[in-house]
C-alpha cells in the first residue's frame, strides 16, 4: 500500500489528452512538491516534472504537472506510442520523515 | 553528462549483507545528494535513502535499521550495504543523483540498476 494513490492504469489514443493523478495528504503533497518519473518498458526511471511543473530539459511541453491541495496531476497532450510507460509521482512526507512513491500508473496507447 | 553505474554482487545469501557502489562520471559527488532507489520485480519504487554532500545520510524510516550509505569522495563512488537481507530485498536497485527544490529531492540522473537475487 503506497502511501500516494495512483491508478493502477490509463489509456488513450494517439493524439489525446490523458491525465493520471496522484492523491497523498497534508503531511506530503499537501505540505510540498510533486515529483513525477517515467520508466519506459525495461528501463530505469527518467525524470519529468520536478517542483510540481518544472520541465527538465529534453522533456517535450506535452507533458504538464500541477497541483492542488493534496492531489497532483500530469497531463500529457498530443498523446504517442512511446508515450506508453509507468508514470510515477513522488513527494517528500513530513510525518514519514522520508520520500515516498506512488504505485504507479502504466499508461496504454491504444 | 553526469552518468552513474551500480556495480555488486548479483546474488547474496538470506541474513548476509548486500553491497553496492555506484560510480559517478562526468561530475564530482561533492556536491548534490546521492541516492539509492530499488523496484521489486513487477513492482513499484522504493526510495533507501542518500548521502548529502557534506557527508550526512538520510535513510527510509522502513529500512533504517538496516542501511548504511557512504561515500568515497577519492573515487567519486558512493556505496550502498543492506543488511540481514531476505527474499522481500530481492529487487533492482538504481544509484540516483539528487537534486532538490524547496528542501524536496528529486532524481535527475539513474544509472541503469542492479538485479540483486537473495536467495539460498
Amino acid at each position: 500500500q503506497s502511501v500516494l494513490t495512483q491508478p493502477p492504469s490509463a489509456s488513450g489514443t494517439p493524439g489525446q489528452r490523458v491525465t493520471i493523478s496522484c492523491s497523498g495528504s497534508s503531511s506530503n503533497i499537501g505540505s510540498n512538491t510533486v515529483n513525477w518519473y517515467q520508466q519506459l518498458p525495461g528501463t530505469a526511471p527518467k525524470l519529468l516534472i520536478y517542483g510540481n511543473n518544472q520541465r527538465p530539459s529534453g522533456v517535450p511541453d506535452r507533458f504538464s504537472g500541477s497541483k492542488s491541495g493534496t492531489s497532483a496531476s500530469l497531463a500529457i497532450s498530443g498523446l504517442q506510442s512511446e508515450d506508453e510507460a509507468d508514470y510515477y509521482c513522488a513527494a517528500w512526507d513530513d510525518s514519514l520523515i522520508g520520500l515516498v512513491f506512488g504505485g504507479g500508473t502504466k499508461l496504454t496507447v491504444l | 553528462q553526469v552518468q552513474l553505474q551500480e556495480s555488486g554482487p548479483g546474488l547474496v545469501k538470506p541474513s548476509e549483507t548486500l553491497s553496492l557502489t555506484c560510480s559517478v562520471s562526468g561530475g564530482s559527488i561533492s556536491s548534490y545528494y546521492w541516492n539509492w532507489i530499488r523496484q521489486p520485480p513487477g513492482k513499484g519504487l522504493e526510495w533507501i535513502g542518500y548521502i548529502y554532500y557534506s557527508g550526512s545520510t538520510h535513510y527510509n524510516p522502513s529500512l533504517k535499521s538496516r542501511v548504511t550509505i557512504s561515500a568515497d569522495t577519492s573515487k567519486n563512488q558512493f556505496s550502498l550495504k543492506l543488511t540481514s537481507v531476505t527474499a522481500a530485498d530481492t529487487a533492482v536497485y538504481y544509484c540516483a543523483r539528487g537534486a532538490s527544490l524547496l528542501h524536496v529531492p528529486y532524481f535527475d540522473y539513474w544509472g541503469q540498476g542492479t538485479l540483486v537475487t537473495v536467495s539460498s
